[in-house]
């Protein structure tokens, strides 16, 4: 059972441009949890889906980020006319359910490094 | 609003000293708490999941304890060796009143390198 997958795992992009970063989820896992990571700083949680729903958003910049999780394929978060603050690891997690227990867990993607120059 | 903080933000040893990691959360109404791994331009490995109500969990060289009421966690790592430098994160599993979903708040790690 393939882990969580992310790619790219390294994106470049000038300012103004369009970031795309994709996340398929560990195979049964119908839930997925986007996070940012700013250098010297933690993960900040940004967006909670599931198939074809935002469940949470309250971590997501208001302007300019998206998320979505189709009914097909990997989740997109997409970060439009990106600037240098941007730059960030982007992680992705996938979990089999919503967890309200106290074995949940989710399970983390290897990131993907967006860069802008 | 949950905040976890770690202490301290680095630390260096030489090899083969054992050590203690220290993770503080400000809401004790947790599910469970993770210790995480996370080598430099890498992702996360998780090391152990303490359950509410657990005490402690062990895996290897590796023991974390959770004490709920005082909001502390510690992970504690033995006989330490080179390759265990990386940066350990602690995370806090707990609802979010914001929204009404669940959420895994982080600390912002320590960076630990054991020095052979």
């Amino acid at each position: 059972n393939a882990g969580v997958m992310q790619n790219p795992r390294h994106l470049v992009r000038r300012r103004g441009q369009e970031a795309r970063l994709r996340c398929s989820p560990m195979k049964g896992h119908s839930h997925v949890y986007w996070y940012r990571q700013l250098p010297e700083e933690g993960l900040k949680f940004m967006v909670y889906l599931q198939k074809e729903n935002i469940i949470d958003e309250s971590g997501m910049p208001k302007e300019r980020f998206s998320a979505e999780f189709p009914k097909e394929g990997p989740s997109i978060l997409r970060i439009q006319q990106v600037v240098r603050g941007d730059s960030a690891a982007y992680f992705c997690a996938s979990s089999p359910n919503g967890g309200r227990t106290s074995s949940y867990e989710q399970y983390f993607g290897p990131g993907t490094r967006l860069t802008v120059t | 609003k949950q905040e976890v903080t770690q202490i301290p933000a680095a630390l260096s040893v030489p090899e083969g000293e054992n050590l203690v990691l220290n993770c503080s959360f400000t809401d004790s109404a947790i599910y469970n708490l993770q210790w995480f791994r996370q080598d430099p331009g890498k992702g996360l490995t998780s090391l152990l999941l303490i359950q509410s109500s657990q005490r402690e969990q062990t895996s290897g060289r590796l023991n974390a304890s959770l004490d709920k009421s005082s909001g502390r966690s510690t992970l504690y790592i033995a006989a330490s060796q080179p390759g265990d430098s990386a940066t350990y994160l602690c995370a806090a599993f707990a609802r979010y009143s914001g929204a009404g979903s669940y959420q895994l708040t982080f600390g912002k790690g320590t960076k630990l390198s054991v020095i052979p």
